[in-house]
Parts: C-alpha cells; structure tokens; sequence
C-alpha cells in the first residue's frame, strides 16, 4: 500500500535561519496528490500546500515544496524561520488506487528565539 | 463558511462503556472521512463515506467501532466497549470530491481510564 515517511520527529532551528522538513513517500500509483498540512497545539490539522504536478514549485506563507516523482520526495521548505512556525508538520498523500488521504508520522517543529 | 463541526469535544470514559462522536462535514461536500489520531503519532484512517456509502472501513475495527451517514451529511462515529487503547483524538474531515483538498474539525479527544 502506500506509504509516507517523515524522518525527522522533532526539528529545532533558530528564528531566521532556514528550515527543510523531509518527506518521501511509496506508490505504486502514478495520478497522486500531495500535500503538507500544519497542526497548531489544540487545533485541527490545517493544509498549508497541495501539488499534484512534478517539479513545480508550489507557495504558500512563505514556505515551499516541489513534488519530485523522480526521487519520491515533496520536502517542506522555508527561507527564514519565524517563532509562529512552531508547530506540527505532517506530509500526506492521496494516491489515485484509494484516494484517501495517508499521513506520516509527523515533524513537531521548534523555533527558537 | 461553517467549517466542519464535531461534538463531543471531550469525553472521559471507564474501560467498557460506550461513546458517539458526531461530525457535521462542510455543507456541499460528499466525502466524509474519520481519523484517529493517538497522542503524538499522525491521523489514521478508520473510515470513509462518499455521501451514504462506505467506501472503506477496512482499518476501523469493527467489533467495537461503527460509523454511519444514512443522509450523506452527518456522521456519527460510535465505539461500544471502550478499551484504554481508543484513547485518542478522533478527528472528521470533509472533501469536495476524492483527492483534494480535507478540512477537519477540531476534534474529539477521547481518554479511557
């Protein structure tokens, strides 16, 4: 089945510098969706990007992702860090074999002042 | 726009009693899903609708664990004879269509004693 893989549990990094959150996944589809959703402490998860296109640069609030079918990765990136970025990451995809949503495990992401 | 909805926010349980979960989806959208989402792992996928239909509930364990949405809107998540290990977040979310975009609500968090 499919599968994502988030190596990283806990990521700390200081405010400003940058930060890259990995995500790799398993399909045996090619149609597939991707997407990084953040979750703040006591709330629901909310979606931050969606791609479904390879090698396209996809923005949103400052952080970015590009879909590398190639390589089976969509890693989560951002230029400079802010305190309000502390949070929980979680990649997910949606293959076309189901179209349900799978999650990784999640990066719980720390900027430090 | 309403988002999606849950009720109850929080529910304290004995071992062996029995709980319902109620989850009103984003008005329009047909696809209903139910996640779990133990403390610091990601959501899991227990069930999902397409209006009434289930269209998989192969990971909701179905001794203890039912879901309906008899009109395509509402759903209600039920465990009968809860176990220490149901505790966790369950959390709805609701999609236009397959493959794009989950909106959750905020959760129910469920602890079993």
């Amino acid at each position: 089945g499919d599968s994502v893989t988030q190596t990283e549990g806990l990521v700390t990094v200081t405010e400003g510098l940058p930060v890259k959150l990995n995500c790799t996944y398993q399909t045996t589809y090619l149609t597939i969706a991707f997407f990084w959703y953040v979750q703040y402490l006591n709330e629901a998860p909310q979606v931050l990007l969606k791609s479904s296109t390879d090698n396209k640069r996809t923005e949103h609030q400052g952080f970015h992702a590009t879909l590398h079918k190639s390589s089976s990765s969509f890693h989560l990136q951002k230029s400079s860090a802010q305190l309000s970025d502390s949070a929980l990451y979680y990649c997910a995809l949606a293959s076309s074999g189901s179209w349900q949503l799978i999650f990784g495990s999640g990066t719980q992401l720390t900027v430090m002042p | 726009e309403a988002g999606v909805t849950q009720s109850p926010r929080y529910a304290v349980l004995q071992e062996g009693q029995a709980v319902s979960f109620w989850c009103d989806p984003i008005s329009g959208h047909d696809t209903l899903y139910w996640y779990q989402q133990p403390r610091d792992q990601g959501p899991q996928l227990l069930v999902y609708f397409r209006d009434e239909a289930v269209i998989d509930n192969s990971q909701l364990p179905s001794d203890r664990f039912s879901a309906v949405r008899p009109k395509g809107t509402n759903s209600t998540l039920k465990i009968q004879s809860a176990k220490q290990g149901d505790t966790a977040t369950y959390l709805c979310a609701s999609s236009l269509g397959a493959g794009n975009t989950l909106y959750f609500g905020e959760g129910s968090r469920l602890i079993v004693v």
